[in-house]
């Protein structure tokens, strides 16, 4: 059975930084890209990262770019975003998702999400 | 930017067809995905590739396509069908990560 279990999430003020996690079982992680799919509270699903599977290619939204920078581990099965310079508008859920497709191509999709993890950006 | 285009809410009775639209200017041009999210979990996938469905999901969930609009269709909608509704695609850029969420689709079940 495919898990990503995020964690990381937290209370965070302006202009802080702050790591989240993803930990991945049940597949063979090494083989799939993953993604960082983020939803403010209220609010619609919005598009953070993705990285490929042997981890030598990242792409950001516009929104984050310079600021949050993604990650693997493939010996620990485990996906990381370091989120810098946070705003207010970062405050979300942030989701782990595998990629649907397998690689970060154009047209890919997600086929398994985790369950989420808050990051609260105040002072 | 590329944007998909949602209606906000949908109502059904029990037993009824419900159909939720998306539209977009690349949607001839790229797959349309669904994600099914009911409150407080995360977004399942119900429709992939226009119209396929993942192993696990009903058969009453269908997906179409016509032109710039695709279609996600749930038949004899069940109480358990009531969620947030997003359709998901690419622009026409070939970029991987242009990845384009619809705004999402409240589903009520009356």
């Amino acid at each position: 059975e495919v898990q990503l279990v995020e964690s990381g999430g937290g209370l965070v003020q302006p202009g802080g930084s702050l790591r989240l996690s993803c930990a991945a079982s049940g597949f063979t992680f090494s083989s799939y890209a993953m993604h960082w799919v983020r939803q403010a509270p209220g609010k619609g699903l919005e598009y953070v990262s993705a990285i490929s599977s042997n981890g030598g290619s990242t792409y950001y939204a516009n929104s984050v770019k310079g600021r949050f920078t993604i990650s693997r581990d493939n010996s620990k099965n485990t996906l990381y975003l370091q989120m810098g310079s946070l705003r207010a508008e970062d405050m979300a859920v942030y989701y782990c998702a595998r990629d649907g497709l397998g690689i970060a191509a154009a047209g890919t999709y997600f086929d398994y999400w985790g369950q989420g993890t808050l990051v609260t950006v105040s002072s | 930017s590329y944007e998909l285009t949602q209606p906000p809410s949908v109502s059904v009775s029990p037993g009824q067809t419900a159909r939720i639209t998306c539209s977009g200017d690349a949607l001839p041009k790229q797959y349309a995905y669904w994600y099914q999210q009911k409150p407080g979990q995360a977004p399942v996938l119900v429709i992939y590739k226009d119209s396929e469905r993942p192993s696990g999901i009903p058969e009453r969930f269908s997906g179409s396509s016509s032109g710039t609009t695709v279609t996600l269709t749930i038949s004899g909608v069940q109480a358990e069908d009531e969620a947030d509704y997003y359709c998901q695609s690419a622009d026409s850029s070939g970029t991987p990560h242009h990845v384009v969420f619809g705004g999402g689709t409240k589903l009520t079940v009356l």
